[in-house]
């Protein structure tokens, strides 16, 4: 069985700073993770997947994340801030074999960009 | 390439009564997935279709929830009679398959408000 936690359901960073949302899974198997972003009345747009290789992923609008097995954890950064960044941000962890392959979700991250 | 469609995108009713909600997936994409997301949570599987074939309807309540997807395309989730707890947003989501490394793409969801 898998289970995401994000910690810190609303983060503020000032425009211009660093990014740092916090993603921990569980997994009994190997897993692979996502980040999403929502933005209001819409549904999720992927950022970013983990699924084998390279353990540092980049995704669209200058985020990336790494992931590191030996502290389950699958962080997002962004170096600098932009107001557009303001939106639900949500950590996935799928995995599983055929049918019992499902993804988890987070309970979400509310970024906030202060001017 | 169009999106995950869905519709209607809001909609309000009285408890007891009965609602469906309808969605478009990708063209091509084998895998559809309705979801749940209440205020301030991450999404929640309730059913998940290969082609025609519901696969893992685990989370679905059974005794009010009915979904179906016919021909292996649109598909369709009623609910019947609808109760205050219904009240959240529906989404839709689909794949070209279900597996590792094959992101969802997630369609603008409808938003059902039950008084």
């Amino acid at each position: 069985a898998q289970s995401v936690t994000q910690l810190g359901s609303h983060v503020s960073v000032s425009e211009g700073a660093l990014v740092l949302l916090r993603c921990n899974y569980s997994s009994s198997v190997p897993p692979y993770l996502f980040w999403y972003v929502q933005y209001p009345n819409q549904g999720l747009q992927l950022l970013l997947k983990y699924t084998t290789g390279a353990t540092l992923v980049k995704g669209i609008n200058g985020f990336e994340a790494e992931f590191k097995k030996s502290e389950t954890s699958f962080h997002l950064t962004k170096p600098s801030a932009h107001m557009s960044d303001a939106a639900e941000y949500f950590c996935a962890v799928g995995g599983g074999m055929n049918r019992d392959d499902k993804i988890i979700f987070g309970k979400g991250t509310r970024l906030h960009i202060l001017p | 390439e169009a999106g995950v469609v869905q519709s209607p995108r809001y909609k309000i009713i009285e408890k007891k009564q009965p609602v469906a909600f309808w969605c478009n997936p990708i063209s091509g994409h084998n895998t559809l997935y309705w979801y749940r997301q209440n205020l301030g949570q991450g999404p929640e599987l309730l059913i998940r279709y290969e082609n025609e074939e519901a696969v893992d309807d685990s989370q679905l309540p059974k005794d009010r929830f009915s979904a179906e997807r016919l021909k292996g395309v649109d598909s369709t989730l009623k609910i019947q009679p609808a109760e205050l707890g219904d009240s959240a947003v529906y989404l839709c989501a689909s794949s070209l398959r279900q597996g590792r490394g094959y992101e969802q793409y997630f369609g603008p969801g409808t938003r059902l408000t039950v008084t």
